[in-house]
């Protein structure tokens, strides 16, 4: 059965902190893994990642992808309230034809605190 | 542009009951994901449309249907609704079949009673 886990479930900062989130995965069929962050109701686009090693960055917000041990990581610096959110990793697997589908982890709920 | 429009936002029904849920994609997307958000399981995928054509198809019930319309709108349904349906229920356009940089609406949240 895929499986998609993050760690940690959630997690309380403070404002300035760096933090990393962490996603691990056994799926067949990889094709790809995307990070998004869920505030209210709609999840958000952050990253997607395809390749192991190469670091993708979005202002404070940075992730990579290792496909050898199976996992990826969130960084995000320089931590402010608005980071505050549900951050979701996904992995999208290969389907019949060109079809895929996202497999999702729990999530890792975190509170950045003034 | 607009975003994925879901209708309608709330939803409260009752054991037994159907509910058909709407979702419009971003103008241009031709592939609609829906996926069922509850706290216990988290988002957990529920089928893929495309070109009004079934994709893919996650393991959920025969009580859980969608159809895709040429507009590429699409609707989903859920017949002989049970207490455990309570969910948030996200649907995620994309441009193409796969749902690479999928766009997420702001869901509907159904409640059954």
């Amino acid at each position: 059965e895929d499986k998609v886990v993050q760690s940690p479930l959630s997690l309380v900062v403070h404002e300035g902190d760096t933090v990393t989130l962490n996603c691990s995965y056994e799926v067949t069929n990889f094709r790809s893994l995307l990070w998004y962050k869920q505030e209210k109701k709609a999840p958000t686009f952050l990253f997607m990642l395809t390749s192991s090693g190469i670091e993708k960055k979005s202002g404070r917000l940075s992730s990579i992808l290792d496909k050898k041990e199976l996992f990826s990581i969130l960084n995000i610096t320089a931590t402010q309230t608005g980071d505050s959110a549900i951050y979701l990793c996904a992995v999208e697997l290969r389907g019949t034809g060109t079809a895929s589908k996202l497999t999702f982890g729990t999530g890792t709920r975190l509170q950045v605190t003034l | 542009k607009a975003g994925v429009t879901q209708t309608p936002r709330y939803l409260i029904k009752t054991r037994g009951q159907q509910v058909t849920l709407s979702c419009s994609p971003i103008s241009g997307h031709r592939s609609v994901s829906w996926y069922q958000q509850t706290p216990g399981q988290g988002l957990q995928f529920l089928f893929e449309y495309f070109s009004e054509t079934q994709r893919n198809k996650g393991n959920f019930p025969g009580r859980f249907s969608g159809r895709q319309f040429s507009n590429s709108r699409s609707e989903m349904n859920v017949s002989t609704l049970e207490l455990g349906d309570s969910a948030l229920y996200l649907c995620a356009s994309s441009l193409r079949l796969g749902t690479t940089e999928a766009f997420f609406g702001q869901g509907t949240r159904l409640t059954v009673v």
